[in-house]
């Protein structure tokens, strides 16, 4: 089966610029995930959709990050404006509902100048 | 949080096992243990998962205490391609999300 698909691989923007990304779960997979992870660390939970509809977000700086799911299908997790802080490489997983485990996407690398 | 403890890093030569070890003292009786790896400039790749009973699959042997307060996974046969960033992660059935730690950076040695 195809993985999870992301873009771009790469991305360098001026802070307080805008910047998207986009996610293409596995197909059938109702759960998707957003992680962040900075350098050095472990990969952190920003939102998590059960098809299109948010069950987490409780860790997603609202302020500036914003992600939707429409149509249950694809995922755009959205940084307006981006901060130095925001370089990061940005994760996306799905999972099948009450599913084992997650397939991750290689992620998109944010780099905020 | 992450509710797991794992040294920060390890070494293992080439074609012998590594045996990463995982403290989780607080999990709680419907929670399994999750092993996840990164290899560099990738996303996270799952391993294993567990409840009480000993797992194997075709990458990796679960080994986890009667108590269920730590685990250790087995690599039998390490290769290069096994040096990566090593997760061990408790986590509640159903849908809950997977809380990552900072995990054991593996090096594998020639």
């Amino acid at each position: 089966e195809a993985g999870v698909a992301q873009s771009p691989r790469y991305k360098i923007i001026e802070k307080r610029q805008s910047v998207a990304f986009w996610c293409n779960p596995i197909s059938g997979h109702a759960t998707l995930y957003w992680y962040q992870q900075i350098l050095g660390q472990g990969p952190k939970l920003l939102i998590q959709f059960q098809n299109n509809g948010v069950v987490d977000d409780s860790q997603l700086p609202k302020d500036r990050f914003s992600a939707e799911r429409l149509k249950g299908v694809d995922s755009t997790l959205k940084i307006q404006p981006a901060k130095l802080e925001d370089s990061a490489v940005y994760l996306c997983a799905s999972s099948l509902d009450q599913g084992v485990g997650y397939t991750f996407g290689s992620g998109t690398r944010l780099t905020v100048v | 949080d992450a509710k797991t403890t794992q040294p920060p890093s390890m070494d293992c030569a080439e074609g012998r096992a590594a045996n990463l070890p995982c403290n989780h003292s607080t999990i709680s009786g419907n929670e399994y243990v999750y092993w996840y790896r990164q290899i560099h400039s990738q996303g996270p790749q799952y391993i294993i998962h567990g409840l009480k009973n000993n797992e194997t699959n075709e990458m990796a042997s679960l080994i986890i205490t009667e108590d269920r307060k730590s685990s250790t996974l087995i690599l039998p046969h390490a290769t290069l391609r096994d040096t990566a960033v090593y997760y061990c992660i408790v986590r509640g059935s159903g849908n809950t999300p997977l809380v990552f730690g900072k995990g054991t950076r593996l090096s594998v040695i020639a």
